[in-house]
């Protein structure tokens, strides 16, 4: 299994609302991330986690909290959010400095 | 600082044409160099990879030779097919405190017309 699963696939939510996105790999993988991609952009890195501790923050607004509960979850816990951070989401994971694989990623809409 | 260099798109061909896209980096180290496709409305796939100089990674057509003289990591495939058409994106990682975190080039709009 080399798949990164995450939920949900799209998400619409209000600047008041507080929502969450999960992300779910099986294959053993001690480093998990979270990305940003912005339409006809490349990804941009917001977090690393390295056996489950937070390892890089790219500074990041707190209005995005990451929470890995164990090995195979990483969620990215969203409140107060605005406008702009309407993107693409993603996780990948990765082991070593094998490949990382990348979920389909949310689709999130900031009404 | 680790960085990726891609040509500019978006780039145009007709079935069956030659591709080459252009990928240079700057490491500070000694870095795996990545090729991923994305397609629309989807997460990103790894097309192919390679860890060592002079490595060549190849997938579904799809080759690319780690250059470390050039620092280069173009990708080639010999015939596209309209299904090639896709954003690609160049991308390297490093050991040590990045984690494994990876680098990307700006991506580059593949269509492949008929």
């Amino acid at each position: 299994d080399t798949e990164v699963t995450q939920t949900p696939k799209h998400l619409v939510m209000g600047m008041t609302n507080k929502k969450s996105l999960k992300c779910e790999q099986h294959m053993g993988h001690r480093a998990m991330y979270w990305y940003k991609q912005k339409a006809k952009k490349p990804p941009e890195l917001m977090f690393v986690y390295s056996y489950e501790k937070l390892s890089i923050n790219e500074s990041v607004p707190s209005r995005f909290s990451p929470e890995c509960p164990n090995s195979s979850l990483l969620n990215l816990h969203l409140h107060a959010l605005q406008p702009e951070d309407s993107a693409l989401y993603l996780c990948a994971s990765s082991q070593d400095l094998a490949e990382a694989f990348f979920g389909q990623g949310t689709r999130l809409t900031v009404v | 600082g680790d960085s990726v260099t891609q040509m500019e798109g978006p780039v145009t061909l007709s079935e069956e044409a030659f591709l080459t896209i252009n990928c240079t980096y700057t490491a500070t180290g000694y870095p795996s160099l990545f090729w991923y496709v994305q397609y629309p409305g989807e997460g990103l796939q790894l097309l192919l990879k390679a860890t060592k100089a002079d490595d060549k990674g190849s997938n579904k057509g799809f080759e690319a030779t780690y250059r470390k003289e050039t620092t280069s990591f173009h990708l080639e495939k010999g015939s596209v097919q309209v299904s090639d058409s896709a954003v690609y994106f160049c991308a390297l990682s490093e050991r040590g405190s990045t984690l494994g975190r990876l680098y990307f080039g700006r991506g580059t709009q593949l269509t492949v017309w008929p």
